[in-house]
């Protein structure tokens, strides 16, 4: 079936480094779907992404999904302490109306 | 506008016991999904509902977990009975039309099962 990994699994950095997570699906997927997690809460959406090699940028978050539909990644720049959480790529593949969660990336600021 | 509400929040049975989760979707949504998700990791699909109709519940462990959404509005999911590895967040999420929409998540319930 559908996987859809995520690395690194977690990642410590200090406020104000980047940030970044890469999402790998093992088919083609028809849509990127971002989600964040705090902490004892619930998942969040951030954004969708459609059309290959589509970019879109949210302030000091910035998106891409792959040319070939199989790869995104989310980019955080300059991170802050409301960053913290975990991020989850999510998307179903062509054919398949299954939205997937990817694995995740955990967050953590050293302030 | 309310998001969607799920109840209870926190639940603790004893395996063997049945239990039973709610959820009440965003107004018009059609799309519902029931996600299991373990400590540490992303959130599993259960099973999906688009209306009153389960487009997909083959994640359903059909011995022990059930689930319905009549009137294609609010939903509930069973375990019958629970086991220990049953232990996790259950989640509700709905979305306006199928997975080409962004997904609303509610609060959760975290089940433990002892």
């Amino acid at each position: 079936g559908q996987q859809v990994m995520q690395i690194p699994q977690y990642q410590h950095v200090q406020e104000g480094e980047d940030f970044t997570t890469y999402c790998n699906s093992s088919t083609t997927l028809s849509n990127i779907q971002w989600y964040k997690q705090r902490p004892g809460g619930h998942p969040v959406f951030l954004i969708q992404l459609v059309k290959s090699g589509e970019v879109k940028k949210q302030k000091r978050l910035t998106f891409q999904f792959g040319e070939a539909k199989k790869n995104s990644s989310l980019h955080i720049t300059a991170t802050q302490t409301t960053d913290v959480g975990t991020y989850f790529c999510a998307g179903p593949n062509f054919g398949n109306e299954k939205l997937t969660f990817g694995t995740g990336t955990r967050l953590t600021i050293i302030p | 506008e309310a998001g969607v509400v799920q109840s209870p929040r926190y639940k603790i049975i004893e395996k063997k016991q049945p239990v039973a989760f709610w959820c009440n979707p965003i107004s018009g949504h059609n799309t519902l999904y029931w996600y299991r998700q373990n400590l540490g990791q992303g959130p599993e699909l259960l099973i999906r509902y688009e209306n009153e109709e389960a487009v997909d519940d083959s994640q359903l462990p059909k011995d022990r977990f059930s689930a319905e959404r009549l009137k294609g509005v609010d939903s509930t999911l069973k375990i019958q009975p629970a086991e220990l590895g049953d232990s996790a967040v259950y989640l509700c999420a709905s979305s306006l039309a199928g997975v080409g929409t962004e997904a609303f998540f509610g609060q959760g319930t975290r089940l433990t099962v002892v």
